[in-house]
């Protein structure tokens, strides 16, 4: 069964730093582009970063260049968000999903939840 | 940034009704690299449609999508009790990556 799993959320302050992990499993990992997408409360979807199969090539959302950094190890099959410099508007629940230019993005994990608060 | 919006905001309908859902992007969407996406509370999205118009696997045959360049429509030909929900359309063909703010779609 193909499955992403993430983990690595939680309450972090303001300035802080947090890295979160997806787990993929049931498909070529190596073989795809993965994404990792955020929802705030209430709010809709939005596009945070991607990443190749390879990792060597990266694309960031404005929102978080600079503080926010993709990465993946093909040897263990993850995917990875160092997440710096937080802000209370980073708070969101934080999905993972296999896809990126030019292919559906399924499936996606069930989702992280990281809250930047004093 | 392709912007992408949705409407209406709100669908309201009774099951067995026809649903249609628009989604008008800002400039063209490069290939038709347009999907819909089906979310319900506390759960991740899950995809229905991409390409504009290809159905994902498992996906009912009542959900269809259509569209090009810029206009698209999510199409529910008869609406079930377990398809009332939020949905959103997002464009892959060029970043960054963009979705609608989504239509929810809810029982009359």
């Amino acid at each position: 069964e193909v499955q992403l799993l993430e983990s690595g959320g939680g309450l972090v302050q303001p300035g802080g730093s947090l890295r979160l992990s997806c787990a993929a499993s049931g498909f070529t990992f190596s073989s795809y582009t993965m994404s990792w997408v955020r929802q705030a409360p209430g709010k809709g979807l939005e596009w945070v970063s991607v990443i190749s199969g390879g990792g060597d090539v990266t694309n960031y959302a404005d929102s978080v260049k600079g503080r926010f950094t993709i990465s993946r190890d093909n040897s263990k099959n993850t995917l990875y968000l160092q997440m710096n410099s937080l802000r209370a508007d980073d708070t969101a629940v934080y999905y993972c999903a296999r896809g990126g230019y030019g292919s559906g993005w399924w499936p996606w994990g069930q989702g992280t939840l990281v809250t930047v608060s004093s | 940034e392709i912007v992408l919006t949705q409407s209406p905001g709100t669908l309201s309908l009774s099951p067995g009704e026809r649903a249609t859902l628009s989604c008008r992007a800002s400039q063209s969407v490069s290939s038709s690299y347009l999907a819909w996406y089906q979310q319900k509370p506390g759960q991740a999205p899950r995809l229905l449609i991409y390409g504009a118009s290809s159905r994902a696997t498992g996906i009912p045959d009542r959900f269809s999508g259509s569209g090009s360049g810029t206009d698209f429509t999510l199409t529910i030909s008869r609406v079930e009790p377990e398809d009332f929900a939020v949905y959103s359309c997002h464009q892959y063909g060029s970043s960054p990556y963009t979705f609608g703010q989504g239509t929810k779609l809810e029982i009359k």
